[in-house]
């Protein structure tokens, strides 16, 4: 069956970085786009970046591009992608999620399958 | 962006009732709408895709509806495990973008 597995939680320290990883098993990984959201603690979701792990290319919220944002990368070998946070501050205290996208029509329609959700903490 | 709105952000109900949930986009989004149910220290689960069609696995009591910029999601007969928080997101524009989600607590 379809898995998205992320690796374990993270304290850091502001200013530092985080890199989160996310290995799919299950189906064909460079047919679907893996997304990345965040949840801060008692709030919504918000999108973050996609990957396309047919030929690694990435779209990232406005919110997250620049030096201070979101890279994510990907390793065909493992199945895995990864998405790394820089310049970390508290409000980046979240549960970060990776996501598969499912393409209806040619255009990303739903996520139906989701990582079990690593949580960074931000604190001195 | 477009700015989606969920009512309401609670709710109460008892085993069996019928429960209506109401998403709002800020502007027409056809039918490019999905319903999750999120329970806590879980990730959300897809429940309708494409505004009334059932995700695979999902039992039959839940439905969708709406077209435009009007959605509801309603549970025929609620069930105890049920109560958990339900978001509604939007695909037709970059970013994706969900509601604030509406929770479904036990009367």
């Amino acid at each position: 069956q379809v898995q998205l597995v992320q690796s374990g939680a993270e304290v850091k320290k502001p200013g530092a970085s985080v890199k989160v990883s996310c290995k799919a098993s299950g189906y064909t990984f460079t047919s679907y786009y893996i997304y990345w959201f965040r949840q801060a603690p008692g709030q919504g979701l918000e999108w973050m970046g996609l990957i396309n792990p047919s030929g690694g290319d990435t779209f990232y919220a406005q919110k997250f591009q620049g030096q201070a944002g979101v890279s994510l990368t990907m390793d065909t070998s493992t199945s895995t992608v990864y998405m790394e946070l820089r310049s970390l501050r508290s409000e980046d205290t979240a549960l970060y999620y990776c996501a598969r996208g499912v393409e209806l029509a040619g255009r990303t329609s739903n996520f139906d399958s989701w990582g079990q959700g690593t949580l960074v903490t931000v604190s001195s | 962006d477009i700015q989606m709105s969920q009512s309401p952000s609670s709710l109460s109900a008892s085993v069996g009732d019928r429960v209506t949930i109401t998403c709002r986009a800020s502007e027409s989004i056809y039918n490019y709408l999905n319903w999750y149910q999120q329970k806590p220290g879980h990730a959300p689960r897809l429940l309708m895709y494409v505004a009334s069609h059932l995700q695979s696995g999902v039992p039959s009591r839940f439905g969708g509806s709406g077209s435009g910029t009007d959605f509801t999601l309603t549970i025929s007969s609620v069930q105890p495990e049920d109560f958990a928080t339900y978001y509604c997101q939007q695909s037709y524009r970059t970013p994706v973008t969900f509601g604030q989600g509406t929770r479904l607590e036990i009367k």
